[in-house]
Formats: C-alpha cells, structure tokens, sequence
C-alpha cells in the first residue's frame, strides 16, 4: 500500500497570504494525485487532480505541482472561504487509493 | 447533476454488522461510466478508501477490510450498499458514498456522509 503524509499538520495563515501544503508518496505515483478541501460537517471536494489540473469551478488561486513522490497545493491568496483541511490522495495503477492525513489551513 | 445520499443505522452493537445504503439521483448507476465508492473517517482522523463496485458487480475492497466487505449492487433501485462484519469500536467513523469516473481514480462527487458509532 502506497503510504501518503502531508506536512504540516497544521498550517496557520491570514486573509490574503499564500499558503503552500505538502503530499509525499511513500513510491512514485507519477501525476496520478488529488486534492479535497473539507470544511466541517461537510463531505470533501475535489480540487485538483493529474497534480496539477483544477477540477470543473475551481478558482485560480489554487495551484497544483509536483511528479513522483513530492507534490504541493498552493493558495495564492487565501480567502475567507479556504479555512478547512486539505487531503491528497493517490490513485496510481490500481486501488486501494490511499489518502494522507490532511492538513488544517487555519487563521492567524 | 448527480447526488448520492447515505442511510443506515447511526449505531451498531459491537461483534454485529454495520450496513449502509448510498441512493443515486440525477444520474443512472448502470450507465458504465462509473465506479460506486465508499470511503469512510474516524472522527478527527484521515479518510480511508474502503472499496468500490461496478454496476456490473465487479468489486474492488481494500485489503485491510476484504474479508469483513461486501459491497453490492442494486441496479432497479439505483442504490449500492456496503455491509461490515463484526464490527469493533475502531469502526466507528462517518461512511461516505461517492462517485469515481471510471478510469479517472479521483472522487468527484460525494454524498453528505452518516455517521456510524459503534456501541454498546
């Protein structure tokens, strides 16, 4: 099983700032990576997909990046509405898909 | 616009089986363009990928749950449910049913989610 941990647990950020999250795969997965956002009490979104692809009405201030093993999510600006926890997922070759822990992009 | 929506009893007894229900609207389970998924997480923690079926009735379980698993299919209702046996306390997590494009990996659309307490 392919082990996924996101870094750091916690990230603290105010309105306006950039933040950047962090996925590592346990072996190289290619592109093959995705991000959720979930806020509480509600199930994930995706946001991003193949690293690097924004999912259908995502913004802008969302980036992907990265290949192999080291992938990052990047908000631009970060928005009131982008205060939740951030999980990636892998889904290379075949199932089970794995998930890291999530980080929490909370405000400063 | 596809929906799915989760059912099922929101506490099971230790040792007894935990089983949910995810209804589709707004789109056809048997259309072939999808894998039917289920994922679930203990509170405060990550998610797990817990398996998929087809609307054929080929399977996909994660191996860590294989032999507790069984997902299945029921096309005429537009429903697929999930069964887990001899539940134990670390069972205990909000199930969530969700839509993977076939071929794709990634879950696009997601129900609501229920939560499921295992309890005496």
């Amino acid at each position: 099983e392919i082990v996924m941990t996101q870094s750091p647990a916690t990230l603290s950020v105010s309105p306006g700032e950039r933040a950047t999250l962090s996925c590592r795969a346990s072996q190289r997965i290619g592109i093959n990576l995705a991000w959720y956002q979930q806020k509480p009490g509600q199930a994930p979104r995706l946001l991003i997909y193949g690293a690097s692809t924004r999912a259908t009405g995502i913004p802008a201030r969302f980036s992907g990046s990265g290949s192999g093993t080291e992938f990052s999510l990047t908000i631009s600006s970060l928005q009131s509405e982008d205060f939740a926890v951030y999980h990636c997922q892998q889904y290379n070759t075949r199932p089970p898909w794995t998930f890291g822990q999530g980080t929490k992009v909370e405000i400063k | 616009q596809v929906q799915m929506q989760e059912s099922g009893p929101g506490l099971v007894k230790p040792s007894q089986t935990l089983s949910l229900t995810c209804t589709v609207s707004g789109g056809s389970i048997s259309s072939g363009d999808s894998y039917w998924s289920w994922i679930r997480q203990p509170p405060g923690k990550g998610l797990e990928w817990i398996g998929y079926i087809y609307y054929s009735g080929h399977t996909y379980y994660n191996p860590s749950l294989k032999s507790r698993l069984t997902i299945s299919v029921d096309t005429s209702k537009n429903q697929f449910s999930l069964k887990l046996t001899s539940v134990t306390a670390a069972d205990t997590a909000v199930y969530y049913c969700a839509r993977e494009q076939r071929g794709s990996g990634t879950l696009g659309y997601w129900g609501q989610g229920t939560l499921v307490t295992v309890s005496s």
